[in-house]
């Protein structure tokens, strides 16, 4: 079955150190997505893709990068310069369903705690 | 203020209610979209609107593009329906997503 995959679910990491969060689709879909869930907010965009080598910031790139280097792959670096990595990260795909609506898919998502 | 405003923020009904969640938005948007996040945070898509009203099982999400609100009904509530439900909504050029920040359902027996 097609879907979206992020490894791995749970991760910790001290503070200061690089971490890259994985995140795989087989859905052939060219725009991913990154989100970050903190309690009591709704879901904020942190970079997107909408295809292959290239992507954009979102609202809180700072302190994270990406890459595309495939489409199926779009994985999220959480670098030692973001201030309060630690928080749920979720992974998102969508391709078009007729016109302009899009629908999309999400990943089970990855729960950082930098400690 | 948020583009997108879910109430109530927290729900707390018996087994068999009928349970109402409302979104409210003030952009432009292409679809609205109602997701179920259960404990463990994975995100299940229960409905992707333009208009009108859908239904799935004991769902059913309405939308009136005028008024730019969204309801997302549970008929005959059960435990299992208890998650956080989520209003988004999608539109232009980028397709980006905005979210309300959630209703947290909790259905007791």
């Amino acid at each position: 079955d097609g879907g979206i995959t992020q490894s791995p679910k749970y991760l910790f990491r001290k503070e200061g150190q690089n971490v890259t969060l994985s995140c795989e689709q087989n859905l052939n879909h060219d725009a991913m997505y990154w989100y970050r869930q903190d309690p009591g907010q709704g879901l904020r965009l942190i970079y997107y893709s909408q295809i292959v080598n290239d992507f954009q910031k979102g609202d809180i790139a700072e302190g994270y990068s990406v890459s595309r280097e495939k489409k199926e792959s779009f994985p999220l670096t959480v670098t030692s310069a973001q201030k309060n990595p630690t928080a749920f990260y979720l992974c998102a795909s969508s391709a078009p369903t007729g016109g302009a609506v899009y629908g999309y898919t999400f990943g089970s998502g990855t729960r950082l705690t930098v400690v | 203020k948020n583009e997108v405003e879910q109430s109530p923020q927290n729900l707390t009904a018996q087994e068999g209610e009928f349970i109402t969640i409302n979104c409210s938005y003030s952009v432009g948007i292409s679809a609205l979209h109602w997701l179920q996040q259960h404990p463990g945070g994975g995100i299940v898509s229960l409905f992707m609107l333009s208009s009108g009203k859908k239904k799935h099982g004991r769902l059913i999400a309405t939308i009136n593009i005028q008024e730019k609100h969204s309801s997302l009904h549970i008929t005959a509530s059960h435990p299992r329906d208890s998650a956080v439900y989520i209003c988004a909504v999608s539109g232009g050029a980028t397709n980006k997503l905005i979210f309300g920040t959630g209703t947290l359902l909790a259905v007791q027996p």
